[in-house]
């Protein structure tokens, strides 16, 4: 089976940087995905990561290790549309995608 | 415009009464999963289909069904509905469940069983 792990609920101030963490247990590894989801609406793809290490797009970057089974999702300079639930997604040996709980977080001015 | 459609959007229903909640994607994707989002529980796998007529249970599967007898559409089906199944449900496809494919989900089908 797989088990993931992601802080329940985060705030921060607007402008500021947040990092939500991400820890995995799992059989195989074929790749782990951020999603973001505000309230009521459908989850919407951010970030991909199979190989280790940073990948950067915009004020959002994603960081993989997967020796440690560890990966964050760092935002840069928040907005206030940045409040929703941010969801780690990860793939196993079976390639079917299994989903942590989702950390809320709240962006405040 | 390519996304994942789901019907109906919103519904009340009773106990026992079967209903389906239907699932159509027009970007020719191969793989389709449908999802329940409960409150501090996160989504759940229903169900999964790799392509026509491949279907298999996911983490919580119990008390539905899917078919996929077209690649666009994947139907879940609740025969006996029950107070439990009361949830937010979601149906999501990709091209494929590998690489770096990923979900496009459908905008919710918000399910209350009395």
């Amino acid at each position: 089976g797989q088990n993931i792990d992601q802080p329940t609920e985060m705030t921060a101030t607007e402008g500021a940087i947040v990092q939500i963490n991400c820890t995995y247990q799992t059989s195989g590894f074929n790749g782990l995905f951020w999603y973001q989801q505000h309230a009521g609406e459908a989850p919407t793809f951010l970030s991909y990561n199979v190989l280790d290490g940073l990948e950067e797009k915009g004020r959002f970057s994603s960081f993989l290790s997967r020796s440690k089974g560890y990966s964050y999702l760092l935002l840069k300079e928040l907005q206030m549309k940045d409040s929703a639930s941010y969801l780690c997604a990860v793939r196993g040996g079976s390639y079917i995608p299994t989903f942590g709980r989702g950390t809320s977080l709240i962006v405040h001015p | 415009e390519a996304q994942v459609t789901q019907n109906p959007r919103y519904l009340i229903t009773v106990t026992g009464k079967k209903l389906t909640v239907t699932c159509s994607q027009n970007m020719n994707h191969e793989y389709m999963s449908w999802y329940r989002q409960d409150p501090g529980l996160g989504l759940r796998q229903i169900y999964y289909s790799m392509n026509v007529e491949v279907t298999d249970k996911g983490d919580v599967p119990e008390g539905y069904k899917v078919s996929r007898k077209e690649k666009r559409n994947f139907p879940l089906i609740l025969e006996s509905p029950s107070p439990n199944q009361t949830s937010l449900y979601f149906c999501a496809s990709s091209w494929s469940s590998s690489g770096a494919n990923v979900l496009t989900f459908g905008a919710g089908s918000r399910l209350t069983v009395l």
